[in-house]
């Protein structure tokens, strides 16, 4: 079990360009989270993955935003024409389906994301 | 409303005290919750779940639920500096089947 990992750790960007999230999961895992944390807050849900199905994606979310999880293993999430208020910590969690007492959510270390 | 409510804190304890968090939620239909404790800069961890009234207990930690009351606490016996941080607490939303965090609650432990 090696953890969920995220890639890159950090980026900054200049306002009005794409980015592109990478989030492993761990293996067996059969679900996939998006989440948003700002300074302050705890993580915002933006959407999940069961296998390479997108089962529900925050009514919050702009239309710049998209998620794709193609074979069901590794997703990406891409943010198109950045905005300041785009920067956050992006976050990734995996886990077994449903959420359960004894099936949590394991997060990965994040993406930080800043927007010059 | 919001779905998930906890004091915003900071909690200030003193080291070896007792650290009392807690948290309302909205939705009657949540079964599973979760306790998260996330260090400043990093992930947040898993520290405890509880899907049934009552209390449970796990070394230094108790979590506690009322599902009656939409209430659900942790408690941090005998407080160390390093449990110092942001604790969230996360119904599982059955609607659609995905966790709600709250805000969380700034925890600090004074040496």
């Amino acid at each position: 079990d090696t953890g969920v990992s995220q890639d890159p750790r950090h980026k900054i960007t200049k306002r009005g360009q794409n980015v592109t999230f990478r989030c492993d999961p761990i293996s067996e895992h059969n679900r996939l989270y998006w989440y948003r944390q700002t300074l302050g807050q705890g993580p915002e849900f933006l959407t999940y993955f069961q296998n390479e199905a997108q089962l529900e994606k925050s009514r919050l979310l702009s239309d710049r935003f998209s998620a794709e999880r193609p074979k069901g293993s590794f997703s990406t999430l891409e943010i198109q024409r950045t905005e300041q208020g785009d920067s956050a910590m992006y976050l990734c969690a995996s886990s077994l389906a449903p959420p359960g007492p004894d099936q949590p959510q394991h997060f990965g270390d994040g993406t930080r994301l800043s927007i010059l | 409303q919001k779905e998930v409510e906890q004091n915003s804190g900071p909690l200030s304890v003193p080291e070896g005290a007792i650290a009392s968090l807690n948290c309302t939620y909205s939705d009657r239909g949540s079964q599973s919750f979760f306790w998260y404790r996330q260090y400043s800069g990093k992930s947040p961890e898993l520290i405890m779940s509880i899907y049934s009234n009552g209390d449970k207990e796990d070394g230094r930690f108790t979590a506690q639920l009322n599902k009656a009351s939409q209430y659900v606490s942790l408690l941090i016996r005998d407080s160390q500096p390093s449990d110092s941080a942001t604790y969230l607490c996360a119904p599982e939303y059955t609607g659609g089947f995905k966790t709600i965090f709250g805000a969380g609650t700034r925890l600090f432990v004074k040496a």
